[in-house]
């Protein structure tokens, strides 16, 4: 069975940073390019992230590039997103997903919950 | 940056009645259009692959349309757990962006 379980999440204040995971089980992590994407309270769906199935290209939002990091680690079958500076507009749920090599995310975590506050 | 902008925002409707959601996109994005279920406080569920594959496990009732710029969801009759909001995502270029959803209520 496919499973993604994203941890790491909590309360960080502005300006801070913060490392969220998602363990992959059930299939083999290492032919899948992953996503993060994020949920604000009560808004819609937002891509984060991205990167190929070697780590080797890495993809970012505009609204958090030059921020966040991407990266992950297939000998651990682990995905990160490493946040930096923090701010009020990136308190979401982040989801991390699988992505099939021609298709679209098609498995997801049920998320992390990221509250950024003084 | 890709816009796709999706019709309408809410959708009252009775189990048994079907539902007809759009998706737009800015430009052209070929097939390469989803369609995600979002119920409250679960992650996003994939339904539609490339604009008209049912994903694996999703009912018949199921069924999407469409392509270049102008997409549709079919619902043939509403089951009482297909009242949730509704996505559309492209995947033509990054970042991959997805349509402020679609919220099918019960009338």
């Amino acid at each position: 069975e496919v499973q993604l379980v994203e941890s790491g999440g909590g309360l960080v204040q502005p300006g801070g940073s913060l490392r969220i995971s998602c363990t992959a089980s059930g299939f083999t992590f290492s032919n899948y390019p992953m996503h993060w994407v994020r949920q604000a309270p009560g808004k819609g769906l937002e891509p984060v992230s991205a990167i190929s199935t070697n780590g080797g290209d890495t993809y970012y939002a505009d609204s958090v590039r030059g921020r966040f990091t991407i990266s992950r680690d297939n000998s651990k079958n682990t995905l990160y997103l490493q946040m930096g500076s923090l701010r009020a507009e990136d308190m979401a749920v982040y989801y991390c997903a699988r992505r099939p090599s021609s298709g679209f995310p098609d498995y997801w975590g049920q998320g992390t919950l990221v509250t950024v506050s003084s | 940056e890709i816009v796709l902008t999706q019709s309408p925002a809410t959708l009252s409707l009775s189990p048994g009645e079907s539902a007809t959601l759009s998706c737009r996109a800015s430009q052209s994005v070929g097939s390469y259009l989803a369609w995600y279920q979002q119920r409250p406080g679960q992650a996003p569920r994939l339904l539609i692959n490339d604009a008209s594959n049912r994903a694996t496990g999703i009912p018949a009732r199921f069924s999407g349309s469409g392509s270049g710029t102008d997409f549709t969801l079919t619902i043939s009759s509403l089951e009482p757990e297909d009242f949730a909001v509704y996505y559309c995502q492209q995947r033509y270029n990054w970042p991959f962006s997805f349509g402020q959803g679609t919220k099918v209520e019960i009338k």
